[in-house]
């Protein structure tokens, strides 16, 4: 098992590019999420996806949209990257509510 | 509003010490406590989990202790190694409404040999 796999691990955006960070899993879980982790600040929650087809807000939500097509995939989407968009982005999946979330390697996004 | 708050942010330990990393949270419906350990260019991975109905879980030279009446949680790491250092982030979720966890904003640990 491969786990959570995202591509790219690094990019370079200039202000008011659009990208997608793509993330799969290969684990079946139903859960699935999206975080940005920048210094000194933690795990910011973006979305989140509770199955194919249903997703839903997170804490820090602008700028940034999701879809959910399948189980497996969960692309971010930057439409009009912004130098505060600079961050780690890490996606992550859990097999239930409650339990073990397992995390990509992360992208190391810069807006420039 | 920061659900959980993590101290200290960062902490230097040498080998052999005890490593302490405290958390706080004011939402006393949360009900599920993990801790995660992140490697520098690794996602965060889960290290121990505890829940609310015991005040101690222990695995090796790791250990939560929870004070349900305090709402404060802390990981203590034993004979800390220098492989221990790592940024560790403590989290909190309810079972009942957002099962979502929120996260502290991490400590900082440097093992000294």
């Amino acid at each position: 098992n491969a786990g959570v796999t995202q591509t790219p691990k690094f990019r370079i955006l200039k202000i008011g590019q659009s990208m997608t960070l793509q993330c799969t899993q290969d684990m079946n879980h139903n859960y699935m999420y999206w975080y940005r982790q920048d210094p000194g600040m933690g795990l910011k929650l973006i979305y989140y996806s509770v199955g194919a087809g249903i997703t839903d807000k997170g804490e820090v939500p602008n700028g940034y949209n999701v879809s959910r097509s399948t189980t497996e995939d969960f692309p971010l989407r930057l439409e009009l990257a912004a130098p505060s968009q600079t961050s780690v982005y890490f996606c992550a999946s859990s097999p239930k509510l409650q339990a073990e979330a397992f995390f990509g390697q992360g992208t190391r996004l810069t807006v420039v | 509003q920061q659900q959980v708050k993590q101290s200290p942010q960062s902490l230097i330990v040498q080998k052999g010490g005890i490593s302490i990393i405290n958390c706080a949270y004011e939402n006393t419906a949360f009900d599920y406590f993990p801790w995660y350990q992140q490697f520098p260019g690794k996602g965060p991975a889960l290290l121990i989990a505890i829940r609310p109905d015991v005040s101690e879980k222990k695995e090796g030279r790791f250990t939560i202790s929870f004070n349900k009446s305090a709402k404060q949680f802390s990981l203590h790491i034993m004979d800390s190694q220098p492989g221990d250092s790592a940024t560790y982030f403590c989290a909190a979720s309810i079972k009942g409404g957002s099962y979502i966890p929120t996260f502290g904003r991490g400590t900082s640990l440097i093992v000294h040999p």
